[in-house]
């Protein structure tokens, strides 16, 4: 089994949109968990830590449910230069280990 | 100049040569990873380390090893290339609860 499940999409919306992303973890240990942003053909990059309390950056939010082991990005009023692949990631195990969950796709249309 | 720097960015190789993936870094971290994606696979952890005298496998380690050289240098090579290591690498540094990577080499053999 997968540490990290994501639905992979493709998302496509319309400009103002509002999408959600969701993604589950098998491990009830691991710690910490974070949304990151990939650009086409880019490296991907930190969008924000997720917390059980929630977490709301702008037009984002993150939320975690340990009890579902399940983690969700929220996205408001859609930009198209929010376009992107979003990869959620869980830190489990002493080593602090990374896992990466395969990546939602969106595109965000005029 | 970025703080995670791969080199080369693009290679095209024949299969059964031997290549190597060079990574630097500058933000003075102690742990280095090596990963791969694929398209609808995510991003694999290949090797990490977690200071110069420490080496690990990841999860798709076979056909691949890695040389800590320095703190601020890590590099993979492919002893022998074949077709299906064709994929995106990426080099990654952490202190804590945040990657960060490098913009990625895209690997073709041939």
């Amino acid at each position: 089994r997968k540490e990290v499940e994501q639905d992979p999409g493709p998302f496509n919306v319309p400009e103002g949109a509002t999408v959600a992303f969701n993604c589950t973890y098998s491990n009830s240990a691991s710690q910490s968990f974070f949304w990151y942003r990939q650009d086409c053909r880019k490296e991907p990059k930190l969008l924000m830590s997720v917390y059980s309390s929630g977490n709301e950056d702008g037009r984002f939010t993150a939320q975690l449910n340990r009890a579902s082991q399940y983690i969700s990005l929220l996205i408001r009023d859609s930009k198209l230069s929010d376009s992107a692949t979003y990869l959620c990631v869980v830190i489990t195990g002493t080593g602090n280990q990374f896992y990466f969950g395969t990546g939602t796709s969106l595109t965000v249309i005029p | 100049d970025a703080d995670v720097t791969q080199t080369p960015r693009n290679r095209i190789t024949k299969t059964g040569k031997r290549i190597m993936l060079e990574c630097s870094q500058t933000k003075g971290h102690d742990r280095m990873y090596w990963y791969r994606q694929d398209p609808g696979l995510g991003l694999r952890l290949i090797y990490y380390s977690f200071d110069v005298k420490d080496i690990n496998k990841g999860e798709i380690s076979d056909g691949y090893s890695v040389s800590r050289q320095a703190q601020a240098k890590f590099s993979l090579s492919l002893e022998s290339a074949i077709p299906n290591q064709t994929a995106l690498y990426f080099c990654a540094t952490s202190a804590g609860l945040e990657a960060f990577f490098g913009q990625g080499t895209r690997l073709t053999v041939v």
